[in-house]
């Protein structure tokens, strides 16, 4: 079983809808949660992170977790064109005394016109 | 303010040559660094991270190796290269107090 899964999509909306990305991670122990965007050749940027169950809001973006269900989710609320890119799901785990973040393999989110 | 640095942005490189690609962070002391790389359409794998100066873990064998020389100085070599390392190579480090981590621009390795 992968660590972090995500369904690669492509998902299509159409402009201003609301598009819903899901992923699901195999360790109990994960406290952080991360999603990055990352458009055609460039490199992943963050915008959101969540660590507690529930919603995390910021601006047109909400996180959702479910640490019960091992599931993080992201809305993106009134799709526009330029968030056409792929969103990739991090999950936290720790090793020893550090950690480091697993990455699934993303989503691509196509919003049209 | 604190900036990651990563050069060159592309190479094509021969099967069998060399490979050293640098990494620095500026505005910050003592980060956690790694490097991930991301094969075509694929999602980023984590190659090797560092704690610290001389401190290198690996993540999966490989034709790669990964060294710290500097505080915030992070290296990716590799003796020979092979197709498979063709890729896209990314050096991140830590951000802060949070667990995120903030990516450079990237390497993107043709291997032909």
């Amino acid at each position: 079983q992968k660590e972090v899964e995500q369904n690669s999509g492509p998902l299509s909306v159409p402009e201003g809808a609301i598009a819903s990305l899901n992923c699901t991670y195999s360790d109990r122990v994960s406290q952080s949660f991360f999603w990055y965007r990352q458009y055609s050749g460039k490199s992943p940027e963050l915008i959101m992170s969540i660590y507690s169950n529930g919603d995390k809001e910021d601006g047109r973006f909400t996180a959702q977790l479910n640490k019960a269900s091992q599931y993080v989710s992201l809305l993106i609320r009134d799709s526009q064109p330029s968030d056409s890119a792929t969103y990739l799901c991090a999950v936290n785990l720790f090793s020893g005394n550090t950690g480091k973040l697993i990455f699934g393999q993303g989503t691509t989110l196509q919003v049209k016109p | 303010s604190q900036t990651i640095h990563q050069w060159p942005a592309t190479l094509v490189q021969p099967v069998g040559s060399p490979l050293s690609l640098e990494c620095t962070v500026e505005g910050t002391s003592n980060p956690n660094l790694y490097w991930y790389r991301q094969a075509a359409g694929r999602g980023l794998q984590l190659l090797f991270y560092s704690v610290g100066i001389g401190q290198i873990s690996s993540e999966v064998p490989q034709n790669l190796s990964a060294s710290r020389p500097q505080d915030r100085q992070f290296i990716l070599s590799s003796k020979k290269l092979l197709l498979s390392d063709s890729g896209f190579y990314l050096c991140a480090w830590r951000t802060g107090n949070s667990y995120g981590y903030t990516f450079g621009s990237g390497t993107r390795l043709t291997v032909v």
